[in-house]
């Protein structure tokens, strides 16, 4: 298993400005994904941060407006730049460990980022 | 990509009554299937999975099955309780798409006491 510390749990930010949001793993993982989820909405995968490479961003985002950092294998940081009222959303980070023998995978969730834009 | 811009439907179920949630997934060559519970202010908890190999698997109170013709999952819970009250959420690993999952849209349960 993982335990995820994500912080802050939440804020409120002014237009224009950026935030960045922490993540903590307790053990050494590979990959850490960071995901959206807009009121009423499911998750959206933003980008892909891999340890020692660039991110890899989905369709839609971007590195300028959600740069990543990825210095270790236990800690990321997802950056929400120039924001505005409609980056007001729930930020999360996961991260999948490799459960054995049968290569399936379990993803972990932290608590998230509640982020209201002002 | 982007999610659609719904809101997400809501299952009403009595307490005791059992539940079944649905979700529809998009790709044939997923081959490994989550449910996810998320509770409001927390992050997705895993509920049960299930490999593409089977059509049902069972866990505490929790049943999957997976219907791969028409790709479609659903999740049932046995003796719905108010605890499990949250957001469900199907996800799915695309194979060789790594370790990244897909999610469904959600569906909101709400257990009437």
């Amino acid at each position: 298993s993982a335990v995820i510390s994500q912080k802050p749990s939440r804020d409120i930010c002014q237009r224009g400005t950026s935030l960045t949001i922490q993540c903590q793993v307790d053990s050494q993982v590979t990959m850490m994904f960071w995901y959206r989820q807009q009121p009423g909405q499911s998750l959206t995968l933003i980008a892909t941060a891999n340890q020692g490479s660039e991110a890899t961003y989905e369709s839609g985002f971007v590195i300028d407006k959600f740069p990543i950092s990825r210095p270790n294998l236990t800690f990321s940081t997802l950056t929400v730049s120039n924001m505005s009222p409609e980056d007001s959303s729930i930020y999360l980070c996961s991260v999948v460990t490799d459960r054995g023998a049968l290569g399936d995978t379990e993803a972990f969730f932290g608590q998230g980022t509640r982020l209201t834009v002002v | 990509g982007e999610s659609v811009g719904l809101h997400l439907p809501t299952l009403s179920v009595q307490e005791g009554d059992n539940s079944i949630i649905n979700c529809a997934y998009s790709n044939s060559a997923s081959d490994y299937f989550i449910w996810y519970k998320q509770e409001s202010g927390k992050g997705p908890q895993f509920i049960i999975d299930i490999r593409s190999n089977m059509d049902k698997r069972q866990g505490q109170r929790v049943t999957v099955l997976l219907n791969k013709t028409v790709k479609h999952l659903s999740l049932q819970i046995a003796a719905t309780q108010p605890g499990d009250s949250a957001v469900y959420f199907c996800a799915e690993n695309k194979g060789n798409a790594g370790n990244m999952l897909t999610f469904g849209g959600g569906t909101r349960l709400m257990v009437k006491p």
